[in-house]
């Protein structure tokens, strides 16, 4: 079974407008993390937001908020007020323990286009 | 500080040619680990380490080793390469690989690597 499930290959969305992408994750852990992250087409990987598998609040960074819904496993990826910059391919990931150590599994991501 | 470094940026080797990706990071981060990037997977956990001296298998090990003598340094060694292998590889760090906390993963630039 996949970790961690983004469903949406891709997305286009109205510069200014919301936008949702979605991450679905499978974990027995108790404990463990959830990560976005940004790709741009220049290739390198851009932290955005941490979620806690604990944390009470929603993470958010900005224009960024995680919608976490602990007992449906979803980390969704709210962006606000969407930019053209915002372009890029977002990564899902999750960090959980393994023997005591943390493994941290991506999934295959959203390629989201911002449209003037 | 430079952050996470890898070099070389593009490779191209022959099949059966070995060679080592080289990884640095100047963070005095524990946890260090590789991935690699092939298009619709997302990243792929190759190995990872927690630590000098101690390595483990990710999700994709087969064809690859690694070693750890010091905090800084974590290289990937492809023992004889195959068209399989042409990907593009990222190594990443970040503080330590306990179980809770946010721990973000810093990434390097990436390795284009093809195999003919």
């Amino acid at each position: 079974a996949q970790k961690i499930t983004q469903t949406q290959p891709g997305m286009f969305v109205q510069e200014k407008e919301a936008v949702t992408l979605d991450c679905t994750y499978d974990t027995s852990d108790p404990s463990y993390g959830l990560f976005w992250y940004k790709q741009p087409s220049s290739g390198e990987m851009i932290f955005l937001i941490y979620q806690g598998s604990y944390d009470q609040q929603n993470a958010t960074e900005g224009r960024y908020s995680l919608n976490f819904q602990k007992a449906r496993k979803s980390a969704n990826l709210v962006i606000s007020a969407s930019q053209l910059g915002d372009s890029a391919m977002y990564f899902c990931a999750m960090r959980e323990s393994s023997g005591g150590y943390q493994k941290v599994t991506f999934g295959t991501g959203t390629k989201l286009q911002v449209i003037p | 500080n430079a952050g996470v470094t890898q070099t070389p940026k593009f490779q191209v080797l022959k099949t059966g040619q070995s060679m080592t990706l080289q990884c640095a990071q100047d963070m005095n981060h524990e946890y260090m680990s590789w991935y690699r990037q092939d298009p619709g997977m997302g990243l792929r956990l190759i190995h990872y380490s927690v630590g000098a001296g101690i390595t483990d298998q990710g999700e994709v090990p087969n064809g690859y080793n690694v070693s750890r003598s010091t905090t800084e340094d974590f290289p990937l060694r492809l023992l004889s390469a195959a068209p399989s292998q042409t990907s593009v590889y990222f190594c990443a760090s970040s503080y330590s690989g306990g179980a809770g906390g946010m721990d973000e993963q810093y990434f390097g630039p990436g390795t284009r690597l093809t195999v003919t």
